[in-house]
This record gives structure tokens, sequence and C-alpha cells, in this order.
């Protein structure tokens, strides 16, 4: 098993530039979510899916886009970058919707700029 | 809502000396708890996690007792190693509202073991 794999490591974009974060799990796992990582603030939920087709708001979503056509996969949409959204994101995914008691899976992380 | 802190950092110490990380909350219900390590250039992976209260959680040598009358979950190691310099972060999630499942993170505490 890969786990949950995230691509691309690293970009740099232009502000107003638009792109996808990809992320994709091979564990079958129904829930998934994206967050992002910001010095001195921890991880904030972004958006998140509790299964194909089904998709809800987290904590910071604007800005951002998600669907979910599939239970592998979840990409994160950036509409217009902002420097604001120089970050590190993390997708992460575990077995159940609801599991509040579940672990959650990380990927590896993209690191974003945006100039 | 649901929220988390966590002793500043960063923390500075010896091979071999003992290891505090304090965390507390505010939930509502019963969360469950979690205590996540991120390694350098890598993503989050468990450490260890209680889903009741007076549960410990262990693993790796690490330690931390859910103490619902303290709403705190303070990660402890007898004695560090170098190779347990990494980023910590204490967090919930909980079944209650519109939490369902999402994590909490608190800002993360900084750990760095010199030999």
């Amino acid at each position: 098993n890969a786990g949950v794999t995230q691509t691309p490591k690293f970009q740099v974009l232009k502000t107003g530039q638009s792109m996808t974060l990809q992320c994709a799990q091979d564990m079958n796992h129904e829930y998934m979510s994206w967050y992002r990582q910001d010095p001195g603030m921890g991880l904030r939920l972004i958006h998140y899916s509790v299964g194909a087709g089904i998709t809800d708001q987290g904590e910071v979503p604007n800005g951002y886009n998600v669907s979910r056509s599939t239970t592998e996969d979840f990409p994160l949409r950036l509409l217009s970058a902002a420097p604001s959204q120089t970050s590190v994101y993390f997708c992460a995914s575990s077995t159940t919707p609801g599991g509040w008691q579940e672990t959650q899976y990380f990927g590896p992380g993209t690191r974003l700029l945006v100039l | 809502g649901n929220s988390v802190t966590q002793m500043e950092g960063p923390v500075t110490l010896s091979e071999e000396a003992f290891l505090t990380i304090n965390c507390t909350y505010t939930a509502t219900g019963y969360p469950s708890l979690f205590w996540y390590v991120q390694y350098p250039g890598e993503g989050l992976q468990l450490l260890l996690k209680a889903t009741k209260a007076d549960d410990k959680g262990s693993n790796k040598g690490f330690e931390a007792t859910y103490r619902k009358e303290t709403t705190s979950f303070h990660l402890e190691k007898g004695s560090v190693q170098v190779s347990d310099s990494a980023v910590y972060f204490c967090a919930l999630s909980n079944a209650g509202g519109t939490s369902y499942g999402k994590l909490t993170f608190g800002q993360g505490t900084i750990l760095t073991v010199h030999p």
C-alpha cells in the first residue's frame, strides 16, 4: 500500500493563478480531508468528505474548492491564488466518516508558495 | 467549540532527559484525544491516542493519560533520544454536533534533543 499520496511536493504560483493539489489514498477510506499548516497555528481544516459525492466545509474554506468523484481521490483547487495561501497542505484519510476515535493517515504534504 | 492548547515551544533537551509537553483541551461531550508527531520533512503520523477518560495511550516510550477532571492529555517520555526531535501536535476529535469526526489541533511543540 502506498497510503496517502500527494502531488506536487512543492509549487510556486503567482498571485491570481489557479492550480489543483492532488491527493489519493489506496486504503479504501471513506473519510478524507485537507488541512493547511501555518507556523504557530497547528493544522486547520479546509474541507472534508465523508464519501464519494459528499463534501463539506471546514474551518478555513474560503478560496478553495473540492470534489470527490471517487473514493480514492480528493483534489483541492485553488481558484485564484493569494499570498495568504502560502502554506503547507496536508491531505488525510480515515476509515469511517464519523470515526471520531479513528486514526487519521496523513500524506507527506505539498509546500505552496504564492508570490 | 473545540480547542486545544499546547505548551509554548521550542523545547530543547539533552539526550536521556525527561520530557513533558502539556496539552489541555476544551470540548463538549467525550472527545478522543491524540498525539501526532511530525518528523522533519514528513507528514504527521499518529504517536498515541486515548478514547475515554483515564485511558493511557503509549507508544515508543511515550505516554499520555486522558484526564477529564483537568481536561488534559500531557505527553511524557522518561528518556528522550536524538531521534525524538520532531514537532508534536496534540489533537482531539469529537462525535458531537458539527465537529463530527474532525480533528482539532494544538499549535504544535518543536522538540530538539541534543547528544
